[in-house]
Formats: structure tokens, C-alpha cells, sequence
């Protein structure tokens, strides 16, 4: 199986701050990386795909790069809607595994 | 818009079994793979199973391989996943998610639907 290892586990920041998270694949995927945002109660949301295709109606201050083993989401200035967990899942084989999350928290 | 409701979690008896449904609208459900994921309280994220555009081609995690069935109404736009042998570690959400493709392949997830937590507990 390939493990998908975000980090940090969790950071502090403040609106308009530039966040960046990475995730990292056991093995290579290749671009077939996907990213969501999750807030409490809710189910995830699609924000990135192959690696950094963003998906229709997410703000472009959401970016992914990455290709291979390591990847990362950018959001280039934080807004208030944004506090949330950020999960990476790779698309590459089965299973499909999913990091253990990122949560970005109010500073 | 795509929906996706999920119904039929409960608290159910370790050993007993429990059949959860996914009713989607606003796509064209025949022509697309679907999917189960979970997320234990307080936990992270876990793909379950996803079955093909026609239900043909399933394939299941580790974790529930054997005990879970994933399967699919076309003519009624409803997908199923059947969890028998429950565990109290099967406690969790269960999402169902449409997959980009027809096919049971790999990809991604969306959109999800709001979730229906399954508890097992005596």
C-alpha cells in the first residue's frame, strides 16, 4: 500500500498568512494526487486534482504542485473560511489511501 | 446539482450486519464509478470500496475484504454497501463519493455525500 505522510499535523496562522502544506508518497504517483478540505460536521470537499488542477468554484488562492513523491497546497492568503482540515489522497492504485491531515487553525 | 444522500446508519450489535443506501441525483448515475469512504470519530480518512459504472468491476479494502459488499441500482440511482461481520472498528461515518470515471479505477472523490454514522456497540 502507499502510506501518504502531510505535515505539519497542525498550524497556527493568521488571516492573509501565506499556508503551506506538504504531503509525501511512500513510492512515486506520479501526478495522481487529489486534496480536500474538511470543516467540522461536514464531508470533504475536492479543492486540487492531478497534482494541481483546481477544481471548478475553489478560489484561486488554492494551488498544488508537486509531481513523483512530494507534493504541496498553497494557500496564498488565508481567509476565514479557510480554518479547516486539509487531507492529500493519492490516485495512483489501490488502495486508495488518504494523509492523516492537516489542521489549520486561527492564530 | 450532483446529490448524494446516504441513509441507513444506526447502532448496531457486533456481529450483526447493516445495509447502508446512497441515493444521487443531478448526474447521470450509469455512467459513472462510485465509492464508500469512512472516517472514524475523531480520525482520519479511509477509502472503503468502489464499484464501476455497471457494477461489474468492485474492489474493497483490506479492512473490510470479505465482510463488506459494495453494489448498485442503476434503475434507481442508488448505491449500496453491505457490512456484515460488523467490528466495533467499522464505527465511523460512511461517505459515499462519485468517482470521475466510469470505470472502477482509481481517481478522486466528488462530490461526497453529508455522511451516516454507523456505531457498533453491544
Amino acid at each position: 500500500d502507499i502510506q501518504m505522510t502531510q505535515s505539519p499535523s497542525s498550524v497556527s496562522a493568521s488571516v492573509g498568512d501565506r499556508v503551506t502544506i506538504t504531503c509525501r508518497a511512500s513510492q512515486g504517483i506520479s501526478s495522481w494526487l487529489a486534496w480536500y478540505q474538511q470543516k467540522p460536521g461536514k464531508a470533504p470537499k475536492l479543492l486540487i486534482y492531478v497534482a494541481s488542477s483546481l477544481q471548478s468554484g475553489v478560489p484561486s488562492r488554492f494551488s498544488g504542485s508537486g509531481s513523483g513523491t512530494d507534493f504541496t497546497l498553497t494557500i496564498s492568503s488565508l481567509q476565514p473560511e479557510d480554518f479547516a482540515t486539509y487531507y492529500c489522497q493519492q490516485a495512483n492504485s489501490f488502495p486508495l489511501t488518504f494523509g492523516g491531515g492537516t489542521k489549520v487553525e486561527i492564530k | 446539482q450532483v446529490q448524494l444522500v446516504e441513509s441507513g446508519g444506526g447502532v448496531v450489535q457486533p456481529g450483526r450486519s447493516l445495509r447502508l443506501s446512497c441515493a444521487a441525483s443531478g448526474f447521470t448515475f450509469s455512467s459513472f464509478g462510485l465509492h464508500w469512504v469512512r472516517q472514524a470519530p475523531g480520525k482520519g480518512l479511509e477509502w472503503v470500496a468502489i464499484i464501476s459504472y455497471d457494477g461489474s468491476n468492485k474492489y474493497y479494502a483490506d479492512s473490510v475484504k470479505g465482510r463488506f459488499t459494495i453494489s448498485r441500482d442503476n434503475s434507481k440511482n442508488t448505491l449500496y454497501l453491505q457490512m456484515n461481520s460488523l467490528r466495533p472498528e467499522d464505527t465511523a461515518v460512511y461517505y459515499c463519493a462519485k468517482g470521475p470515471v466510469a470505470a472502477a479505477g482509481t481517481g478522486w472523490f466528488d462530490p461526497w455525500g453529508q455522511g451516516t454514522l454507523v456505531t457498533v456497540s453491544s
